[in-house]
């Protein structure tokens, strides 16, 4: 079966230390992947994508992120976090069709 | 350019009754799809169309729930018969073709609640 799981479901952080947000896909075929963010009460945003081309993704805002595929996985990190990154973050998988599959969603708080 | 936008962005409604709601997505972008965004069920697929089609109903939940999208732009979501388990909100999103390598550009959501 096809999934995705996101290992946590709150992260907290320190402003300026590093993010680390888990994400861990199931496919018999070869997935895209794709990090979004979801602020309070806004849509979701697309902070980087990955479709089989390099296997490190640089999104906006200084977010990364690794395709691992022995590890089947995509975390999402970034080196120093900002009060504007608290927010919820989900992992989305897609293998060969249209179909987003969504992780639970990580919700990251940056404590001052 | 504009981006997906999504109307009323708050509905409270009655139960047994119906609502509609609307999507207007990217201009040009042929594939739209809806999602249901509540507690303790995540993000859920439920309708895909591309173009005036929608191929792919099966995330529908039941047969209370419909959709339609015309002249390949304007799609609205029809819930009748409202029930407090329809509470969520619904998100709409667009592409510019159906494949996996395309990016959804999804729009605010429209919160409904149902009383």
């Amino acid at each position: 079966a096809q999934s995705v799981t996101q290992l946590d479901s709150h992260v907290s952080v320190s402003e300026g230390t590093p993010v680390l947000l888990r994400c861990n896909y199931s496919s018999s075929y070869s997935p895209s992947l794709f990090w979004y963010v979801q602020h309070p009460n806004k849509g979701l945003q697309l902070l980087l994508k990955y479709t089989s081309a390099a296997t490190l993704v640089k999104g906006i805002n200084g977010f990364e992120a690794e395709f691992k595929k022995s590890e089947t996985s995509f975390h999402l990190t970034k080196p120093s976090a900002h009060m504007s990154d608290a927010a919820e973050y989900f992992c989305v998988f897609t293998s060969g069709t249209y179909k987003y599959i969504f992780g639970t969603g990580t919700r990251l708080k940056v404590l001052a | 350019g504009a981006g997906v936008s999504q109307s009323p962005s708050n509905k409270v409604t009655e139960k047994g009754k119906d609502v509609e709601l609307r999507c207007d997505p990217i201009s040009g972008h042929t594939a739209l799809y809806w999602y249901r965004q509540s507690l303790g069920q995540g993000l859920e697929f439920l309708i895909y169309f591309q173009g005036n089609s929608a191929p792919d109903k099966s995330g529908l939940p039941s047969d209370r729930f419909s959709a339609e999208r015309t002249g390949g732009s304007v799609s609205t979501l029809t819930i009748q018969r409202t029930q407090q388990e329809d509470s969520a909100v619904y998100l709409c999103a667009s592409s510019p073709e159906g494949g996996d390598s395309y990016e959804q550009y999804f729009g605010p959501g429209t919160r409904l609640t149902v009383t």
